[in-house]
Protein backbone atom coordinates (compact mmCIF):
# COMPACT_ATOMS: atom_id res chain seq x y z
CA UNK A 1 0.00 0.00 0.00
CA UNK A 2 0.94 3.76 -0.27
CA UNK A 3 3.36 5.04 2.48
CA UNK A 4 3.65 8.12 4.24
CA UNK A 5 4.25 11.04 1.54
CA UNK A 6 5.94 13.97 1.45
CA UNK A 7 6.05 17.48 -0.02
CA UNK A 8 7.95 19.18 -1.45
CA UNK A 9 11.37 16.91 -1.95
CA UNK A 10 13.05 19.93 -1.95
CA UNK A 11 12.43 23.27 -0.70
CA UNK A 12 15.09 26.20 -1.09
CA UNK A 13 14.23 29.37 0.59
CA UNK A 14 15.59 33.00 1.27
CA UNK A 15 16.07 33.78 4.90
CA UNK A 16 12.91 35.33 6.45
CA UNK A 17 10.93 33.83 4.74
CA UNK A 18 7.89 31.35 5.25
CA UNK A 19 7.32 28.31 3.86
CA UNK A 20 4.78 25.22 4.38
CA UNK A 21 6.02 21.66 4.44
CA UNK A 22 3.76 19.20 4.11
CA UNK A 23 3.00 15.24 4.45
CA UNK A 24 0.36 12.71 4.06
CA UNK A 25 0.31 9.64 6.16
CA UNK A 26 -0.73 6.03 5.75
CA UNK A 27 -4.26 5.67 5.25
CA UNK A 28 -5.78 4.87 8.79
CA UNK A 29 -3.07 5.73 10.60
CA UNK A 30 -4.38 8.14 13.56
CA UNK A 31 -0.49 9.35 15.07
CA UNK A 32 1.27 11.55 13.11
CA UNK A 33 4.78 12.78 13.83
CA UNK A 34 7.33 15.39 12.48
CA UNK A 35 11.59 15.32 12.58
CA UNK A 36 13.98 16.99 12.05
CA UNK A 37 17.38 16.06 10.84
CA UNK A 38 19.97 18.28 11.04
CA UNK A 39 23.81 17.62 10.79
CA UNK A 40 25.02 18.89 14.00
CA UNK A 41 21.73 17.57 16.14
CA UNK A 42 20.77 14.13 14.48
CA UNK A 43 17.20 13.45 14.26
CA UNK A 44 15.11 15.42 16.97
CA UNK A 45 11.39 15.10 17.60
CA UNK A 46 9.24 18.27 17.07
CA UNK A 47 5.76 17.89 17.32
CA UNK A 48 3.16 14.99 17.95
CA UNK A 49 -0.94 13.98 16.69
CA UNK A 50 -2.68 11.52 17.73
CA UNK A 51 -6.46 11.43 17.11
CA UNK A 52 -8.50 14.80 18.05
CA UNK A 53 -6.41 15.07 21.10
CA UNK A 54 -4.20 18.51 21.21
CA UNK A 55 -0.74 18.30 20.14
CA UNK A 56 2.05 17.73 22.06
CA UNK A 57 4.37 20.69 20.72
CA UNK A 58 7.15 20.19 23.00
CA UNK A 59 9.45 19.82 20.33
CA UNK A 60 9.08 22.92 18.89
CA UNK A 61 12.26 24.75 18.73
CA UNK A 62 10.55 28.10 18.39
CA UNK A 63 7.26 29.92 18.25
CA UNK A 64 8.56 30.51 14.59
CA UNK A 65 6.88 26.64 14.17
CA UNK A 66 3.63 25.59 14.01
CA UNK A 67 1.91 22.68 12.32
CA UNK A 68 -1.47 21.57 12.05
CA UNK A 69 -3.44 18.35 10.81
CA UNK A 70 -6.52 18.94 8.99
CA UNK A 71 -9.39 16.40 9.28
CA UNK A 72 -7.26 13.48 11.51
CA UNK A 73 -5.55 13.09 7.89
CA UNK A 74 -2.89 15.74 6.27
CA UNK A 75 -0.65 17.97 8.16
CA UNK A 76 1.23 21.05 7.25
CA UNK A 77 4.31 21.87 9.25
CA UNK A 78 4.90 25.79 8.97
CA UNK A 79 8.13 27.57 9.54
CA UNK A 80 7.84 31.65 9.96
CA UNK A 81 10.61 33.40 8.98
CA UNK A 82 13.03 31.36 8.34
CA UNK A 83 16.63 31.47 9.61
CA UNK A 84 20.12 29.43 8.27
CA UNK A 85 19.45 26.94 11.32
CA UNK A 86 16.15 25.95 10.02
CA UNK A 87 18.37 24.05 7.42
CA UNK A 88 17.45 20.59 7.80
CA UNK A 89 15.95 17.59 6.58
CA UNK A 90 12.15 17.65 7.83
CA UNK A 91 10.88 14.12 8.05
CA UNK A 92 7.13 12.87 8.93
CA UNK A 93 6.01 9.63 10.09
CA UNK A 94 2.70 8.20 10.76
CA UNK A 95 1.63 4.98 12.98
CA UNK A 96 -1.56 3.23 13.38
CA UNK A 97 -2.63 4.23 16.88
CA UNK A 98 0.61 5.98 18.83
CA UNK A 99 1.96 5.62 21.58
CA UNK A 100 4.87 2.66 21.44
CA UNK A 101 3.61 1.87 17.75
CA UNK A 102 6.12 1.29 15.25
CA UNK A 103 6.55 4.47 13.22
CA UNK A 104 6.86 4.59 9.76
CA UNK A 105 8.47 7.53 7.90
CA UNK A 106 8.30 9.78 4.35
CA UNK A 107 10.79 10.44 2.26
CA UNK A 108 11.76 14.13 3.59
CA UNK A 109 11.83 17.44 2.69
CA UNK A 110 15.05 18.87 2.71
CA UNK A 111 14.96 22.61 3.37
CA UNK A 112 17.68 24.75 2.46
CA UNK A 113 17.82 28.59 3.77
CA UNK A 114 19.62 30.81 1.83
CA UNK B 1 15.02 12.31 30.29
CA UNK B 2 16.46 8.61 28.01
CA UNK B 3 19.12 9.16 25.79
CA UNK B 4 20.66 7.00 23.35
CA UNK B 5 24.29 6.38 22.23
CA UNK B 6 25.76 4.85 19.33
CA UNK B 7 29.39 4.62 19.91
CA UNK B 8 30.72 3.84 16.22
CA UNK B 9 29.71 6.84 14.26
CA UNK B 10 31.15 5.35 11.14
CA UNK B 11 32.27 1.67 10.31
CA UNK B 12 33.59 -0.40 7.46
CA UNK B 13 33.18 -3.76 6.79
CA UNK B 14 33.69 -6.20 3.78
CA UNK B 15 31.32 -7.87 1.96
CA UNK B 16 30.48 -10.61 3.73
CA UNK B 17 32.16 -10.07 6.69
CA UNK B 18 29.83 -10.06 10.25
CA UNK B 19 28.79 -6.71 11.69
CA UNK B 20 28.02 -5.45 14.86
CA UNK B 21 26.59 -1.75 15.47
CA UNK B 22 26.45 -1.21 19.53
CA UNK B 23 23.68 0.79 20.74
CA UNK B 24 23.14 1.51 24.56
CA UNK B 25 20.83 3.63 26.23
CA UNK B 26 19.75 4.95 29.38
CA UNK B 27 16.28 4.77 30.94
CA UNK B 28 15.14 3.85 34.43
CA UNK B 29 12.48 0.52 32.99
CA UNK B 30 12.76 -1.57 29.94
CA UNK B 31 12.15 0.55 26.69
CA UNK B 32 10.23 -0.13 23.75
CA UNK B 33 13.63 -0.13 21.28
CA UNK B 34 14.01 0.13 17.28
CA UNK B 35 16.82 0.09 14.76
CA UNK B 36 16.01 2.13 11.77
CA UNK B 37 18.03 2.09 8.59
CA UNK B 38 18.67 5.65 6.36
CA UNK B 39 19.53 4.59 2.74
CA UNK B 40 21.09 7.69 0.87
CA UNK B 41 17.97 9.83 0.02
CA UNK B 42 15.61 7.99 1.63
CA UNK B 43 13.55 7.41 4.49
CA UNK B 44 14.12 5.80 7.84
CA UNK B 45 13.02 2.05 7.56
CA UNK B 46 11.91 -0.17 10.09
CA UNK B 47 14.66 -3.34 10.66
CA UNK B 48 13.27 -4.57 13.87
CA UNK B 49 12.21 -3.75 17.55
CA UNK B 50 11.78 -5.00 20.82
CA UNK B 51 8.82 -4.58 22.76
CA UNK B 52 9.20 -7.43 25.48
CA UNK B 53 9.36 -11.42 25.70
CA UNK B 54 12.40 -13.29 23.91
CA UNK B 55 15.54 -11.18 23.97
CA UNK B 56 16.34 -12.02 20.62
CA UNK B 57 14.98 -10.33 17.66
CA UNK B 58 14.77 -11.02 14.31
CA UNK B 59 14.11 -8.51 11.91
CA UNK B 60 14.14 -7.78 8.30
CA UNK B 61 17.44 -8.25 5.23
CA UNK B 62 18.75 -10.46 7.94
CA UNK B 63 19.04 -8.47 10.85
CA UNK B 64 18.70 -9.39 14.21
CA UNK B 65 19.37 -8.12 17.58
CA UNK B 66 19.82 -8.85 21.05
CA UNK B 67 18.85 -6.72 24.05
CA UNK B 68 20.64 -7.00 27.22
CA UNK B 69 19.26 -5.11 30.18
CA UNK B 70 22.32 -5.84 32.27
CA UNK B 71 24.10 -4.18 29.72
CA UNK B 72 21.24 -1.59 28.74
CA UNK B 73 22.34 -2.38 25.32
CA UNK B 74 20.61 -3.46 22.14
CA UNK B 75 23.11 -4.37 19.42
CA UNK B 76 22.38 -5.11 16.04
CA UNK B 77 23.95 -7.69 14.20
CA UNK B 78 24.30 -9.84 10.77
CA UNK B 79 26.25 -13.11 9.72
CA UNK B 80 27.36 -11.81 6.24
CA UNK B 81 26.92 -8.01 5.24
CA UNK B 82 26.20 -7.29 1.20
CA UNK B 83 26.90 -4.48 -0.19
CA UNK B 84 22.92 -3.61 -0.37
CA UNK B 85 23.58 -3.06 2.96
CA UNK B 86 25.30 0.08 3.30
CA UNK B 87 23.52 2.72 4.90
CA UNK B 88 22.85 4.55 7.74
CA UNK B 89 22.08 3.25 11.11
CA UNK B 90 19.82 4.47 13.94
CA UNK B 91 18.96 3.11 17.06
CA UNK B 92 16.15 4.33 19.09
CA UNK B 93 13.79 4.49 22.56
CA UNK B 94 10.43 4.78 22.66
CA UNK B 95 9.90 4.59 26.67
CA UNK B 96 5.92 3.85 26.09
CA UNK B 97 3.23 4.36 28.03
CA UNK B 98 2.53 8.53 27.56
CA UNK B 99 6.04 9.38 26.19
CA UNK B 100 5.71 8.09 22.95
CA UNK B 101 8.60 10.19 21.24
CA UNK B 102 11.21 8.21 19.78
CA UNK B 103 14.70 9.72 21.16
CA UNK B 104 16.93 8.28 18.24
CA UNK B 105 20.89 7.85 18.56
CA UNK B 106 23.25 9.73 16.12
CA UNK B 107 23.58 7.35 13.94
CA UNK B 108 26.17 4.95 12.58
CA UNK B 109 27.08 4.69 9.14
CA UNK B 110 28.36 2.00 7.50
CA UNK B 111 30.53 1.06 4.40
CA UNK B 112 30.80 -2.11 2.70
CA UNK B 113 33.88 -2.47 0.63
CA UNK B 114 33.77 -5.40 -2.22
Amino acid sequence: GAGVSQSPSNKVTEKGKDVELRCDPISGHTALYWYRQSLGQGLEFLIYFQGNSAPDKSGLPSDRFSAERTGGSVSTLTIQRTQQEDSAVYLCASSPQGAADTQYFGPGTRLTVL
Amino acid sequence: AQSVTQPDIHITVSEGASLELRCNYSYGATPYLFWYVQSPGQGLQLLLKYFSGDTLVQGIKGFEAEFKRSQSSFNLRKPSVHWSDAAEYFCAVDSGGSNYKLTFGKGTLLTVNP
